[in-house]
């Protein structure tokens, strides 16, 4: 079983289209994050939610809006996709904050 | 505020090879200390962590010591080999903070 999986693995959608990606952690862990990935590595954190609350939005455009249905459960959605929203978004998640983080397989995002 | 520093690559070595990226951080108090690595087209892997001050970290013949003299946690490995391929990050976490700090990520190539 996967610890922490993601959907779908590639996304290639165009400029002004609504898309969401769904990540799902069975390890019973509190605390999930999204990340975001660009062409150089480098990792940013967008999102960290602790028992489905909203803990940390780093600056990110409210056309993000991510949504935790359970604690098990961190979804992504971007509205008006833009060609600056490509890259790979990574969901994570850790038992507590500040703990070892597991890492989906990202999903990687391309607009046209 | 937090933050990590590793060594830019591409790094280059032939198999056999002794490997080390360097890692320094800057945090209040006491983080704990990962290194994460990415292996082409996959998520970040947990490769090894300490979490307090001379914890050596140690997986699959890499390690890293957490030394807080000089606030680095920079990781090592005797003999690389061909599979080592990937991009390696370094990270601090701190207990109670949602959030993970990541450097930019080294890759390394390893040629037979």
């Amino acid at each position: 079983d996967t610890a922490v999986s993601q959907t779908p693995k590639y996304l290639v959608t165009q400029m002004g289209n609504d898309k969401s990606i769904k990540c799902e952690q069975n390890l019973g862990h509190d605390t999930m994050y999204w990340y975001k990935q660009d062409s150089k590595k480098f990792l940013k954190i967008m999102f960290s939610y602790n028992n489905k609350e909203l803990i940390i939005n780093e600056t990110v455009p409210n056309r993000f809006s991510p949504k935790s249905p359970d604690k098990a459960h961190l979804n992504l959605h971007i509205n008006s996709l833009e060609l600056g929203d490509s890259a790979v978004y990574f969901c994570a998640s850790s038992q507590k904050a500040g703990g070892e983080a597991f890492f989906g397989q990202g999903t990687r995002l391309t607009v046209v | 505020g937090d933050s990590v520093t590793q060594m830019e690559g591409p790094v280059t070595l032939s198999e056999e090879a002794f490997l080390t990226i360097n890692c320094t951080y800057t945090a209040t108090g006491y983080p704990s200390l990962f290194w994460y690595v990415q292996y082409p087209g996959e998520g970040l892997q947990l490769l090894l962590k300490a979490t307090k001050a001379d914890d050596k970290g140690s997986n699959k013949g890499f390690e890293a010591t957490y030394r807080k003299e000089t606030t680095s946690f920079h990781l090592e490995k005797g003999s690389v080999q061909v599979s080592d391929s990937a991009v390696y990050f370094c990270a601090l976490s701190r207990r109670g903070v949602n959030k993970f700090y990541f450097g930019s990520g080294t890759k390394l190539n390893v040629k037979p």
